[in-house]
């Protein structure tokens, strides 16, 4: 079975950084594409970031130059590395997983299959 | 940069009715990059429906998706206390490379 669980998240001053992880279960996040998702107080949900089977990662220009993801594909687990954080980065963070989708013979990971509980970062002073 | 506009925003009704949630996009969407989520308050987002009609694994046959370039709909089509909760669509492959529509919310009358 799949399980994702996210860990890291906390109360941070405005310029801070935090890390973010992603521990999986029930699959190698190696070769997977995976993703980060958030959700503000009140708001709905927006993508942050994506990594690709071959490590490219793409960013929300939200969080473009601040926010790097990464992957161990020792312990499983997907990273968020935030940093010069602002107070409009307040969010429950998720990571999904994209799994390819295909058709005309090539693949692409439309959706998100499968997501964490979250954990809450809050950035205020 | 494609917009996705949800509609409504909040429905009011009761188990049993029958609902069709609309997604509309400001640009055409492919059909194979048009997903459905449901999503309740303290849990983890669920996905519904992909490739605009696709149930997803474990997603109850009451929940049908359809529509193309534009427009999309989520039809529940008899519903259960448990499916009271925001429904999300959401695009993929335009900038950005994803993004969500802002959600309806289904709440019992």
């Amino acid at each position: 079975e799949v399980h994702l669980v996210e860990s890291g998240g906390g109360l941070i001053q405005p310029g801070g950084s935090l890390r973010l992880s992603c521990a999986a279960s029930g699959f190698s996040v190696s070769g997977e594409y995976m993703s980060w998702v958030r959700q503000a107080p009140g708001k709905g949900l927006e993508w942050v970031s994506v990594i690709y089977s071959g490590d490219n990662t793409y960013y929300a220009d939200s969080v473009k130059g601040r926010f790097t993801l990464s992957r161990d594909y020792s312990q499983n687990t997907l990273y968020l590395q935030m940093n010069s954080l602002r107070a409009e980065d307040t969010a429950v963070y998720y990571c999904a997983r994209n799994p390819l989708y295909y058709y005309d013979s090539s693949g692409y990971p439309p959706y998100f299959d499968s997501w964490g509980q979250g954990t809450l970062v809050t950035v205020s002073s | 940069e494609i917009v996705l506009t949800q509609s409504p925003g909040t429905l009011s009704l009761s188990p049993g009715e029958r609902v069709t949630l609309s997604c509309r996009a400001s640009q055409r969407v492919s059909r194979h990059y048009l997903a459905w989520y449901q999503h309740k308050y303290g849990q983890a987002p669920r996905l519904l429906i992909y490739a605009t009609s696709t149930r997803a694994t474990g997603t109850p046959d009451r929940f049908s998706g359809g529509g193309s370039g534009t427009d999309f709909t989520l039809t529940i089509s008899r519903l259960e206390p448990e499916d009271f909760a925001v429904y999300y669509c959401q695009q993929y492959g335009s900038s950005p490379l994803y993004s969500f529509g802002q959600g309806t919310k289904l709440e019992i009358k």
